[in-house]
């Protein structure tokens, strides 16, 4: 089945230092999203890649990072992971920018010690 | 103010039962407007889009979206214990293309 494929599912880490989250998708969508969601809020929009164009939201800190080295796979780095950064970070796709259906992995709940 | 309210809940039904779920918003250049179901421990998944105003259907789900009023509302009918989940309204702006402005999201559970 086509899926959004998030890993790992849970991440322990320690305050300041770096994590790397990673997505991957079989569905070939051009869009590839990066939310966080905390406890009982609204997933907010951390930033996109149309392709391979990035774009950041301007609240976005500069603590997160990301990279997509190809269509298939997306990366959200934390430099400097502070405790206000735990939550659930969820991947996303749609096949294109005017496409209003986003398919959700399952998420990477992230626990900053 | 936050650009889309979402009354929290939980909401508790027993099966059977009518339920309502609605959101509010601020900004009147929303057009497009979805609901997402989220089960525990699951990403979000599409349940119900509508564009503009107006009310959609789709077996027990109906949609409605009143724009004069900046109101959106989700109804399911014949409510059962698996669609217990949190739903998530999201809205976008057309020329933004799809950057979703959710809902905190509303807990539901169906009491068999």
């Amino acid at each position: 089945d086509a899926m959004v494929i998030q890993n790992p599912r849970y991440q322990v880490t320690q305050f300041g230092k770096p994590v790397t989250l990673s997505c991957s998708q079989t569905l070939n969508h051009n869009v590839m999203y990066w939310y966080q969601q905390k406890s009982s809020q609204a997933p907010k929009l951390l930033f996109h890649y149309y392709d391979k164009d990035f774009n950041n939201e301007a609240d976005t800190p500069d603590n997160f990072q990301s990279r997509r080295p190809n269509t298939s796979f997306c990366f959200l780095d934390i430099r400097s992971p502070g405790l206000g950064d735990a939550a659930m970070y969820l991947c996303a796709t749609s096949r294109s920018g005017l496409d209003y259906e986003q398919y959700f992995g399952p998420g990477t709940r992230l626990t900053v010690t | 103010q936050k650009e889309v309210e979402q009354d929290p809940g939980p909401l508790s039904v027993p099966e059977g039962a009518i339920v309502s779920l609605n959101c509010t918003y601020s900004n009147s250049a929303f057009q497009y407007f979805m609901w997402y179901r989220q089960y525990s421990r699951k990403g979000p998944e599409l349940l119900m889009y509508t564009y503009s105003s107006g009310n959609k259907e789709d077996g027990r789900f109906t949609a409605q979206v009143d724009k004069s009023s900046k109101y959106i509302s989700l109804f399911i009918r014949d409510s059962q214990p698996s669609d217990s989940a949190t739903y998530l309204c999201a809205m976008s702006v057309l020329e933004y293309g799809n950057k979703l402005v959710f809902g905190a999201g509303t807990i539901l559970r169906v009491k068999s």
